[in-house]
């Protein structure tokens, strides 16, 4: 079947820090891969997606690519910012929507 | 606004109290679909419809029932509620079943059952 594996959490990052969070998965058909994210009380949101291998999806200056070969769609981010803060979630999706476990990023100060 | 409404956000019940946590969506989606999400398990879906009068199991739908008698409406029942069914609900909505569309949530029903 499919599913999505995330890095485990927390991470946790100066502002301005360089970030990655991985995810790879497992698809038994050809999936689309999003990325979600979960501020504090609050439902989850869209923040990019990639139909195609080598896509890239980008959002809020963070990016993903869609990498076939490696069946991986790592989340990165140039420069974090304390309003980053928030759980992000992998997911993808060939029939239903599919969500890796999510990974806490704190950004302090 | 495009969005996906739920109704309650927060509810305290007793087990075996029939309840309806509603959903409702104005972006005429297809496709809609009700999650849990419980620590350390994620995110799991509970039923999902791909039209009207359109619905089917997800990966945990022992408990629950749902119909979808109007496009914009998906309502998630508990006959009778559980104490293990106390979680965090969403309710999320798609433009169809196609893989390339991702899904609009709600904002979440944290449902307590004592």
């Amino acid at each position: 079947g499919n599913s999505v594996t995330q890095m485990e959490g927390p991470v946790t990052l100066s502002e301005e820090a360089f970030l990655t969070i991985n995810c790879t998965y497992t698809a038994t058909e050809y999936p689309s891969l999003f990325w979600y994210v979960q501020y504090p009380g609050e439902g989850l949101q869209l923040l990019l997606k990639a139909t195609k291998a080598d896509d890239k999806g980008s959002n809020k200056g963070f990016e993903a690519t869609y990498r076939k070969e490696t069946t991986s769609f790592h989340l990165e981010k140039g420069s974090v910012q304390v309003s980053d803060s928030a759980v992000y979630f992998c997911a993808l999706r060939g029939g239903k929507l599919i969500f890796g476990q999510g990974t806490t990023l704190q950004v302090k100060p | 606004e495009a969005q996906v409404t739920q109704n309650p956000r927060y509810l305290i019940t007793v087990t075996g109290k029939k309840l309806t946590v509603t959903c409702s969506q104005n972006m005429n989606h297809e496709y809609m679909s009700w999650y849990r999400q419980d620590p350390g398990l994620g995110l799991r879906q509970i039923y999902y419809s791909m039209n009207v009068e359109v619905t089917d199991k997800g990966d945990v739908p022992e408990g629950y029932k749902v119909s979808r008698k109007e496009k914009r409406n998906f309502p998630l029942i508990l006959e009778s509620p559980s104490p293990n069914q106390t979680s965090l609900y969403f309710c999320a909505s798609s433009l169809s079943g196609d893989r390339n569309y991702g899904y609009t949530f709600g904002s979440g029903t944290r449902l307590t059952v004592v």
